[in-house]
């Protein structure tokens, strides 16, 4: 049973580029979620979204940050016009329909922006 | 207060120590609770959910106490590949899936 699958791994990226990050959940997960964690910093949780539904973005940035999780395909986590600042490993998770509130993680992919 | 805190480590101790974590959390509408441990530039991983009974899972104890708000997990018998960042995570509470990370403690076992 493959686990959360992430890619690309390392993502590097030009200050005004964009960054798409892609997250395929475990088989049998319908949760998504993504977090980001800055160098030296905790991961903090940044949007929820089930198939075609964001479930809560609060912790999304309000502008250049944008989720999806399509009916076919992974959850996409965009980021337009990037900045130095959004340099960083984004961690995706999924979760069962009916768990106890543990996630799962996949690799990451580490963005930096030069 | 930080909504969860953890002890800022770094510990260093030698093989078959016995180490504790210690977290508190501030939301006290939070339901879950959880120890991950996460590799240097790797994924979190989880390790153990943590239970009001408290509960072991081999060489590893996790205690929970809802009324200090304070989760503890105590490693007897400390191996090598102990070595890690242990994450204190809770979920936001009012929402049983955005989870609260701890900045985490490092532990180093030495040979």
């Amino acid at each position: 049973n493959a686990g959360v699958m992430q890619n690309p791994r390392h993502l590097v990226r030009r200050r005004g580029q964009e960054a798409r990050l892609r997250c395929s959940p475990m088989k049998g997960h319908s949760h998504v979620y993504w977090y980001r964690q800055l160098p030296e910093e905790g991961l903090k949780f940044m949007v929820y979204l089930q198939k075609e539904n964001i479930i809560d973005e609060s912790g999304m940035p309000k502008e250049r940050f944008s989720a999806e999780f399509p009916k076919e395909g992974p959850s996409i986590l965009r980021i337009q016009q990037v900045v130095r600042g959004d340099s960083a490993a984004y961690f995706c998770a999924s979760s069962p329909p009916n768990g106890a509130g543990e996630q799962y993680f996949g690799p990451g992919t580490r963005l930096t922006v030069t | 207060r930080k909504e969860v805190e953890q002890d800022p480590g770094p510990f260093n101790v030698p093989e078959g120590a016995t180490v504790a974590f210690n977290c508190t959390y501030s939301n006290s509408a939070s339901q879950s609770f959880f120890w991950y441990r996460q590799d240097c530039r790797k994924e979190p991983k989880l390790l153990m959910s943590v239970y009001s009974s408290g509960n072991e899972d081999g060489r590893f104890t996790a205690q929970l106490n809802r009324a200090s708000q304070y989760i503890s997990l105590l490693i007897r018998d400390s191996k090598l590949s102990d070595s890690a960042t242990y994450l204190c995570v809770v979920n936001g509470g009012g929402s049983n899936y955005k989870l609260t990370f701890g900045k985490g403690t490092l532990l180093t076992v030495n040979p």
